[in-house]
């Protein structure tokens, strides 16, 4: 099962923040958070990841509650292009296990209105 | 950026017919990489995951006599649908990871969407 949950769709208009929320209440100390999107008929796009701190990269930012157990993806300015589902991820297993993987949840469908 | 490719991008064949589909980092080598399976409307599924050299680990109920896994190189995973039937009609989509970077993400492939007549 997806160690995360997001609502199931969101609006938003062109040209504000698009604030995306994520719970990971089970995430382990030193997992990360991967955010991906995926544009119709397309493989998921890489976003930004993080552990702890907020991040900042072209695309967003990351929020991270100190407690680690949920997060928010911020895309700051959002254009009709960013019209997508986005699926908040917590990596699964352990690497010297060789047991990493993804379990992708339901994601949330944005959709950015005119 | 780190570069997956995939191919084809759309195969469309007769039942029966058996369909290999290759994954390919472009620009970074890596020793584990993934194959997912998407149904219209729904989220991806993990299939198996795909380790340079040795054999692939797969999701409980995926058939590993129905999904062959070949990770040959570090840069080439293949995926042969076997004897393929209207029901595996699917987006099948790969990701890899780059070798000894544990917390850098996946990146995918942009999905092959297989449809069995």
């Amino acid at each position: 099962d997806a160690k995360t949950t997001q609502p199931p769709s969101m609006d938003c208009a062109e040209g504000r923040a698009a604030n995306l929320p994520c719970n990971h209440s089970t995430i382990s100390g030193n997992e990360y958070v991967y955010w991906y999107r995926q544009i119709h008929s397309q493989g998921p796009q890489y976003i930004i990841h993080g552990l702890k701190n907020n991040e900042t990269n072209e695309m967003a930012s990351l929020i991270i509650t100190e407690d680690r157990k949920s997060s928010t993806l911020i895309l700051p300015h959002a254009t009709l292009r960013d019209t997508a589902v986005y699926y908040c991820i917590v990596r699964s297993g352990g690497f010297t296990s060789g047991t990493y993987k993804y379990i992708f949840g339901t994601g949330t469908r944005l959709k950015v209105l005119a | 950026g780190a570069v997956v490719s995939q191919h084809p991008s759309r195969v469309i064949c007769k039942s029966g017919t058996s369909v290999k589909i290759e994954c390919r980092s472009l620009d970074f080598q890596a020793t584990t990489m993934f194959w997912y399976r998407q149904f219209p409307k729904q989220s991806l599924m993990l299939m198996a995951t795909s380790n340079e050299g040795s054999k692939a680990t797969y999701e409980q109920g995926v058939e590993k006599d129905k999904f062959l896994i070949n990770h040959a190189s570090l840069t080439l995973s293949t995926l042969t649908v076997t004897s393929a039937h209207p029901e595996d009609s699917s987006f099948y989509i790969c990701s890899a990871r780059a070798a000894g970077s544990s917390n850098q993400p996946q990146h995918f492939g942009d999905g092959t969407r297989l449809s069995i007549l």
